[in-house]
């Protein structure tokens, strides 16, 4: 079982819809972090979060990190082709755990 | 990602031969992480060192993998009598420090895709 669980694991939507991703555990963390990954590259950092509560906006994205730090969200506005990629969320435990991704497709 | 480099992207071995992936940190991170990922899945970790020190290797195969981080040169991660089920894309992350070091984030190189023939 993943430490990490991401929903939902596939997701295709046209240009210009909304959509919102999940990161959920059982496990408390000292912070949580969303990476995007493009086929062929390694994951990159889009943010990190580290209090209870905490929302971070990056443009058209938006990350909140729940109340009892187990579990974030991000949600993209007018998605566009360029957000097509895999989406990770990262935890840190002791070391930093990744969940499997949400694998994300906007069609123009 | 252009601050970590790993080489070579790209590896062919045929069953049974050792494959060497090499990582150099970020300039000023002294923290080395290597990671799994097999199509269509997320990273699964593998080993954490810093300079000539092991930290935690708990992610990796008992046997035929090794992984080392030298004081002079880069990391190496050593998988030896390859098989088939060794391919998948290895990447490497490194940070700056080991405390809080969620806060800082991981820049990850873009890989070497190792395939067992």
């Amino acid at each position: 079982t993943q430490l990490l669980e991401q929903s939902p694991q596939f997701l295709s939507i046209q240009e210009g819809e909304n959509l919102t991703v999940y990161c959920n555990s059982s496990s408390v963390f000292s912070s949580l972090q969303w990476y995007r990954q493009e086929p062929g590259e390694g994951p990159v950092l889009l943010v990190t979060v580290v209090t209870g509560g905490e929302v971070k906006k990056l443009k058209r994205l938006t990350f909140q990190f729940g109340d009892a730090r187990k579990d974030s969200s991000l949600h993209i506005t007018a998605a566009q082709p360029g957000d097509t990629g895999l989406y990770l969320c990262a935890g840190e435990v002791n070391d930093m755990r990744f969940g499997a991704g949400t694998r994300l497709t906007v069609k123009p | 990602n252009a601050g970590v480099m790993q080489n070579p992207r790209h590896l062919v071995r045929r069953r049974g031969q050792e494959a060497r992936l090499r990582c150099s940190p970020m300039k000023g991170h002294s923290h080395v992480y290597w990671y799994r990922q097999l199509p269509e899945e997320g990273l699964k970790f593998m080993v954490y060192l810093q300079k000539e020190n092991i930290i935690d290797e708990s992610g990796m195969p008992k046997e035929r993998f090794s992984a080392e981080f030298p004081k002079e040169g880069p990391s190496i991660l050593r998988i030896q009598q390859v098989v088939r089920g060794d391919s998948a894309a290895y990447f490497c992350a490194s940070s700056p420090r080991s405390l809080g070091r969620g806060i800082y984030g991981y820049t990850f190189g873009s890989g070497t895709r190792l395939t067992v023939v």
